[in-house]
């Protein structure tokens, strides 16, 4: 099993550039999340998803979008990269709300 | 926003010494989880913990839900260098469908 899968490893942008962060889980998954963490801090919620054709705001959802067509990818939007966007990202799945969520090895995003 | 805080953002201790860390927030949860993650990569569940007052061990770590499972505390007896890490707190909605990190408490263990 790959897990969750997260595309690219490390990125950058100039500013006011685009990109879509791919993500995707062989896990049958109904479960799905995006979060950035700066630098020594925690993770912060982003969008998350509990199944294909549904979706919803986080905690800092400005500057981003999602969809979810399918169980297995949840991709990220980035429509107008700025400065503020500089982080690392992690998508994560699971499958129902007491079990583990697993995680991506991240995408580490620098906007210029 | 249910926000989660965690206590001490960091922490320096030597091998052997026992620490607590803990998450604080005015929101209760369904369940909450622990999660450790190194560097360069993502977070590793430790424990999840679902019912107020509930104690968990997991060899030297012990984890507790407040009674009001709006808080939550992880104990390591006896820390060792391995210890070294982020660890986070990571609440989960009463509705079941959101997972919020708490700002996590960086542990450094000197041998």
């Amino acid at each position: 099993n790959a897990g969750v899968t997260q595309t690219p490893k490390f990125r950058i942008l100039k500013i006011g550039q685009s990109m879509t962060l791919q993500c995707a889980q062989d896990m049958n998954h109904n479960y799905m999340y995006w979060y950035r963490q700066d630098p020594g801090m925690g993770l912060k919620l982003i969008y998350y998803s509990v199944g294909a054709g549904i979706t919803d705001k986080g905690e800092v959802p400005n500057g981003y979008n999602v969809s979810r067509s399918t169980t297995e990818d949840f991709p990220l939007r980035l429509e107008l990269a700025a400065p503020s966007q500089t982080s690392v990202y992690f998508c994560a799945s699971r499958w129902d709300p007491l079990s583990e969520a697993f995680f991506g090895q991240g995408t580490r995003l620098t906007v210029v | 926003t249910q926000l989660l805080e965690q206590s001490p953002q960091f922490l320096s201790i030597q091998e052997g010494e026992n620490l607590t860390v803990y998450c604080n927030s005015s929101s209760v949860f369904s369940s909450l989880q622990w999660y450790r993650q190194e560097p360069g990569e993502g977070p590793v569940l430790l424990v999840t913990v679902v019912t107020g007052g509930e104690v968990k061990k997991l060899k030297r770590l012990t984890f507790q839900f407040g009674d009001a499972r709006k808080d939550s505390s992880l104990h390591i007896t006896a820390a060792q260098p391995g210890d070294t890490g982020l660890y986070l707190c990571a609440g989960v909605s009463r509705a079941g469908n959101m997972l919020t990190f708490g700002g996590g408490t960086r542990l450094m263990v000197k041998p």
